[in-house]
């Protein structure tokens, strides 16, 4: 275990609506990075968030978006869903911003209908 | 365009055989590398990082790192069932005043008992 959780663990939406996926980092942990990963494929970088701030985003349109909390838990949301948003969102923890070794929650599974 | 490239198998190796995966990258920047293993429908796991060219060993596990041909892989030695997962491997990189990881596609392995 490596003490990243993730909220909730399944989830059904369908397309248009909105989803709002939780994290909490491993304590100590300051960063925390967010990853779409779809079936066969390596986790996509979606967004990093260091001390609250955006630290970072991939190739992810603004319809995706985030929020890191004091207490460095973070928040995933996706408005207007498609069909291709189906996939596992991976949270992932770092000790702090500049190290790679990245710590990984269970993952949220979200499928749009 | 980087780049991480991992064959995706599937690698099916005997119970107690040695399985090797490997993995090249584009970025000759990088300078961490990381392998995870992901069973199906789950996370990935951290099992071994890599710094230094040479080799790391850790229990079953070595990762092995030669730059020069910007090549990394991993050996699992007296592999067991246990082991058939997926394995990704990860480069870290500077992206501006961040570190980034890009991520393989991952390498199929199944161990028959």
């Amino acid at each position: 275990e490596t003490g990243v959780t993730q909220s909730p663990t399944h989830l059904i939406k369908t397309r248009g609506q909105q989803v709002t996926l939780r994290c909490s980092s491993q304590s100590g942990h300051n960063t925390v990075s967010w990853y779409q990963q779809a079936l066969g494929q390596g986790p996509q970088f979606i967004f990093q968030y260091y001390r609250e701030e955006e630290n970072g985003r991939g190739n992810f349109p603004p319809r995706f978006s985030g929020l890191q909390f004091p207490n460095y838990s973070s928040e995933l949301n996706v408005n207007a869903l498609e069909l291709d948003d189906s996939a596992l969102y991976l949270c992932a923890s770092s000790p702090r911003q500049g190290t790679d070794t990245q710590y990984f929650g269970p993952g949220t599974r979200l499928t749009v209908l | 365009q980087k780049e991480v490239e991992q064959n995706s198998g599937p690698l099916s190796v005997p119970e107690g055989a040695i399985a090797s995966l490997n993995c090249t990258y584009s970025d000759r920047g990088s300078q961490s590398f990381f392998w995870y293993r992901q069973y199906s429908g789950k996370s990935p796991e951290l099992i071994m990082s890599i710094y230094s060219n040479g080799d790391k060993e850790d229990g079953r596990f070595t990762a092995q790192l030669n730059k020069a041909s910007q090549y990394v892989s991993l050996l699992i030695r007296d592999s067991q069932p246990s082991d058939s997962a997926t394995y990704l491997c990860a480069a870290g990189y500077n992206a501006g005043n961040n570190r980034k990881l890009i991520w393989g596609l991952g390498t199929s392995l199944a161990v028959n008992p």
